[in-house]
């Protein structure tokens, strides 16, 4: 099975920072990838699907990019509600494997 | 309003049965894959099980870790997705999540129902 690895694990950042979030996956995927946000006791929400488009209702400060192994989720400017823990997932294909999580904290 | 609602969470003992729904609402929902993903306390998001639409023969996936345990199904006329499991481990403790599938990414989600696997 394809393996899906996030790093950092954790972050610190300050509001107004420009964070980055990479994840890389064990083979190519082509652009089957979506990011997730979740905060602590709440369901996931969908950020971005097909590794660069943004879900409707979604701020424009996220984004994300990469192809084929390697993605990256970028928020452009850290407001205080991006303060959660961030997923990359694998669609498409089945098993659809989350990353380990990134958690952005102050 | 788009809405989904798990319910029938609990406390189990391991090798115990328990059936898990999430009932739709606000879209058609025959028209939609769904999906089960679970988080054990304290870890991250863990794929379960997938289902497809009628139309596309209503697949049904699992991940290794529930194959053979698990049944996903789905009745449409009731807009109710379910996900029976059996032979309960410890290991299936975790809040249980529904999801709808749209472009392969689940867009909508429900509030989670915990289950708890334990003598």
């Amino acid at each position: 099975d394809i393996q899906m690895t996030q790093s950092p694990s954790s972050l610190s950042a300050s509001v107004g920072d420009r964070v980055t979030i990479t994840c890389r996956a064990s083979q190519s995927i082509s652009s089957y990838l979506n990011w997730y946000q979740q905060k602590p006791g709440k369901a996931p929400k969908p950020l971005i699907y097909a590794a660069s488009t943004l879900q409707s209702g979604v701020p424009s400060r996220f984004s994300g990019s990469g192809s084929g192994t390697d993605f990256t989720l970028t928020i452009s400017s850290l407001q205080p509600e991006d303060f959660a823990t961030y997923y990359c997932q694998r669609s498409f294909n089945t098993p659809r494997t989350f990353g380990q999580g990134t958690k952005v904290e102050i | 309003e788009v809405q989904l609602v798990e319910s029938g969470g609990g406390l189990v003992q391991p090798g115990r049965s328990l059936r898990l729904s999430c009932t739709a609402s606000g879209f058609t929902f025959g028209d939609y894959a769904m999906t089960w993903v679970r988080q054990a306390p304290g870890k991250g998001l863990e794929w379960v099980s997938f289902i497809g639409t009628k139309a596309y023969g209503g697949t049904a996936e699992y991940a290794a870790s529930v194959k053979g345990r698990f049944t996903i199904s789905r009745d449409d006329s009731k807009s109710i997705a379910y996900l029976q499991m059996n032979s309960l481990k410890t290991e299936d403790t975790a809040v249980y999540y529904c999801a709808r599938d749209w472009n392969h990414s689940g867009d909508y989600w429900g509030q989670g129902t915990l289950v708890t696997v334990s003598s």
